[in-house]
């Protein structure tokens, strides 16, 4: 199995501003996502970060928005732009081993709570 | 729309209880995961169902995946506090490694 760390843990931040959020994998894989949730709610997923190319958007997540970052297999940010009140939540980064079995097993790290005032 | 409805969203009951949290889409899905999650944690599988009609035990826990594979059903014999969190049925989309999650069952099991 692989360990996903995440940084920051929490943070709270005004209005206007950016964040950009660090995912480190310790170990290589093939796929990794971005997901927000509210607390106690379901996860959503924002994008899945290409290794060196663009990241692919879902349906309402923008790249101006959000952009993702993935230099490597270890390492991906996301990036919280312009935030709003709207944008508290956590985030979540996701790693998968691009395995084509069902019981492929995703990976997630201990997310991200961001507060906006 | 949710693509993965879990019922029902909240379930508070007491210790040694039985209860059983559903999860339902009018897509097929190849598999359906199960995840608990507990606050400031990410979620962590608890089991994977891949064919229709399976039938999977993890201690007190069974998990049942639909003859369609449209539907599974996660059921909680003798619940205990340790058991509370928050449920998630997850299935992929397009691959096995892109998962759509439910919306989700929080469960709170009093002593």
């Amino acid at each position: 199995s692989a360990v996903i760390s995440q940084k920051p843990s929490r943070d709270i931040c005004q209005r206007g501003t950016s964040l950009t959020i660090q995912c480190q994998v310790d170990s290589q894989v093939t796929m990794m996502f971005w997901y927000r949730q509210q607390p106690g709610q379901s996860l959503t997923l924002i994008a899945t970060a290409n290794q060196g190319s663009e990241a692919t958007y879902e349906s309402g997540f923008v790249i101006d928005k959000f952009p993702i970052s993935r230099p490597n297999l270890t390492f991906s940010t996301l990036t919280v732009s312009n935030m709003s009140p709207e944008d508290s939540s956590i985030y979540l980064c996701s790693g998968g081993t691009g395995g084509r079995s069902p019981n492929t097993e995703a990976f997630f790290g201990q997310g991200t709570r961001l507060t906006v005032v | 729309t949710q693509l993965l409805e879990q019922s029902p969203q909240f379930l508070s009951i007491q210790e040694g209880e039985n209860l059983t949290v559903y999860c339902n889409s009018s897509s097929v899905f190849s598999s359906l995961q199960w995840y608990r999650q507990e606050p400031g944690e990410g979620p962590v599988l608890l089991v994977t169902v891949v064919t229709g009609g399976e039938v999977k035990k993890l201690k007190r826990l069974t998990f049942q995946f639909g003859d369609a594979r449209k539907d599974s059903s996660l059921h909680i014999t003798a619940a205990q506090p340790g058991d509370t969190g928050l449920y998630l049925c997850a299935g992929p989309l397009y691959n096995f490694n892109k998962f759509y999650f439910g919306s989700g069952t929080k469960l709170n099991v009093k002593p």
